[in-house]
């Protein structure tokens, strides 16, 4: 089964700081890592999908990054926002089937 | 939500009371699937359909029955609630391997 783990599990920073989020997966055979966002009481929000045949995506202050065969990924955000508060989520599809295996999330505060 | 939207947003059950959750897109994806989530557990599938009339097992099926009867509507069944089903229900949809979207969820508590 694959066992998926963000740390930390809650994070807080002042405003216009960059931060990376952690992601990291046990087993490397996997398809694609998609990046969520959840605000409290939502649903998720995805922020980036990621094959498994590329290093990198971005999207405006955001930028994921992929290394399947260390199992990990990361989430760089640039310039903090204390709207950027929210949970982050990560979540791997493996090769075989049409599973999502997601991570507990690390909860980000943006501190004004 | 990315065009997927989920009835009812609440809902309190007592013990052995049936009910279903509807799931309703309008996106036009093929595969539908079910999570829940719990503090601490992150989300575990439920169950997922990969086209209309189709059904297949999550992580976590036992106690819940779905169906798919037709292609835009995925529903999630409790045939007799438990108070450990008590949990925030998400439906999500996609387009084969590609990116997952998200509806607003169902929170249910089980008494």
């Amino acid at each position: 089964k694959q066992e998926v783990t963000q740390i930390p599990a809650a994070l807080s920073v002042p405003e216009g700081e960059n931060l990376v989020l952690n992601c990291s997966f046990t087993d490397s055979a996997i398809y694609n890592l998609q990046w969520f966002r959840q605000d409290p009481g939502k649903g998720l929000t995805s922020l980036l999908l990621i094959q498994s045949s590329q290093r990198e995506q971005t999207s405006g202050r955001l930028n994921a990054s992929l290394d399947k065969s260390s199992g990990r990924s990361t989430l760089y955000i640039a310039a903090s926002q204390p709207g950027d508060s929210a949970t982050y989520l990560c979540a791997v599809r493996k090769n075989t089937g049409n599973q999502f295996y997601f991570g507990t999330g690390t909860s980000l505060t943006v501190i004004p | 939500n990315a065009g997927v939207t989920q009835t009812p947003k609440f809902r309190v059950l007592k013990t052995g009371q049936s009910m279903t959750l509807l799931c309703a897109q309008d996106m036009n994806h093929e595969y539908m699937y079910w999570y829940r989530q719990d503090p601490g557990m992150g989300l575990r599938l439920i169950h997922y359909s990969v086209g209309e009339g189709t059904t297949a097992k999550g992580e976590v099926p036992d106690g819940y029955n779905v169906s798919r009867l037709k292609k835009q509507n995925f529903l999630l069944g409790l045939e007799s609630a438990a108070p450990s089903q008590t949990s925030v229900y998400f439906c999500a949809i996609g387009q084969g391997t590609y990116e997952q979207y998200f509806g607003p969820g169902t929170r249910l508590t089980v008494t």
